[in-house]
């Protein structure tokens, strides 16, 4: 397992941008065997995944939160973000950054997957 | 999106009890489910992966059985750190999605 690390404010404002960053220790984010996600998690609520994006730069992101979301990669950093617009108070959620396998097997068949490295959380308020 | 939902959403057991929890996905997920515990503050720890396969270094107390649309997580006899809410998760599509949390608390 890898531990990941968030960053970024854990303060915005509402109709802000929403930016955080995760750090992925030795290099490994250019690895082809994973995928890089972000998850949220409102304060005494479940898990909700957000979306994911390939070291390639491909992304996929929940319907729910599509319009706002942006994941984008930065391998020469080892890094990757998550922007997500127009926030409100029902953004305010703990966000984990995390990495599941690569879901498709060798003969490019969907396999599933999980998530089996997490950073340890960012508390983000939206709040004026 | 596939709807997961966990049974019970809070449990009551005593150490050394067995425990059973359970989750049911509104479609066919196949074997493509896991199991996740999540302690107070910390972020959530992998347990079973493909409904049944233990994540290496968890306890062999951890099982995870069930296919298609109906998945259990047991837990064989409940040790103190086991106390804490476990949820279910499947990767059959995305969105992935996940149950609702079941508290195990202590009794």
């Amino acid at each position: 397992q890898l531990q990941l690390q968030e960053s970024g404010p854990g303060l915005v404002k509402p109709s802000e941008t929403l930016s955080l960053t995760c750090t992925v220790p030795g290099g490994s984010i250019s690895s082809s065997g994973y995928y890089w996600d972000w998850i949220r998690q409102p304060p005494g609520k479940g898990l909700e995944w957000i979306g994911t994006v390939y070291y390639g730069g491909g992304t996929s992101y929940n319907p729910s939160l599509k319009s706002r979301v942006t994941i984008s990669v930065d391998t020469s950093k080892n890094q990757f973000s998550l922007k997500l617009s127009s926030v409100t108070a029902a953004d305010t959620a703990v966000y984990y950054c995390a990495r599941h396998p690569n879901p498709y097997s060798s003969s490019w068949i969907w396999s599933g997957t999980h998530f089996d490295s997490w950073g340890q959380g960012s508390l983000v308020t939206v709040s004026s | 999106d596939i709807q997961m939902t966990q049974s019970p959403s809070s449990l009551s057991a005593s150490v050394g009890d067995r425990v059973t929890i359970t989750c049911r996905a509104s479609q066919n997920v196949n074997n493509y489910f896991n199991w996740y515990q999540q302690k107070p503050g910390k972020a959530p720890k992998l347990l079973i992966y493909a409904a049944s396969t233990l994540q290496s270094g968890v306890p062999s107390r951890f099982s995870g059985s069930g296919s298609v649309t109906d998945f259990t997580l047991t837990i064989s006899s409940l040790q103190p750190e086991d106390f804490a809410t476990y949820y279910c998760q499947q990767s059959y599509s995305t969105p992935f999605t996940f149950g609702q949390g079941t508290n195990l608390k202590i009794k």
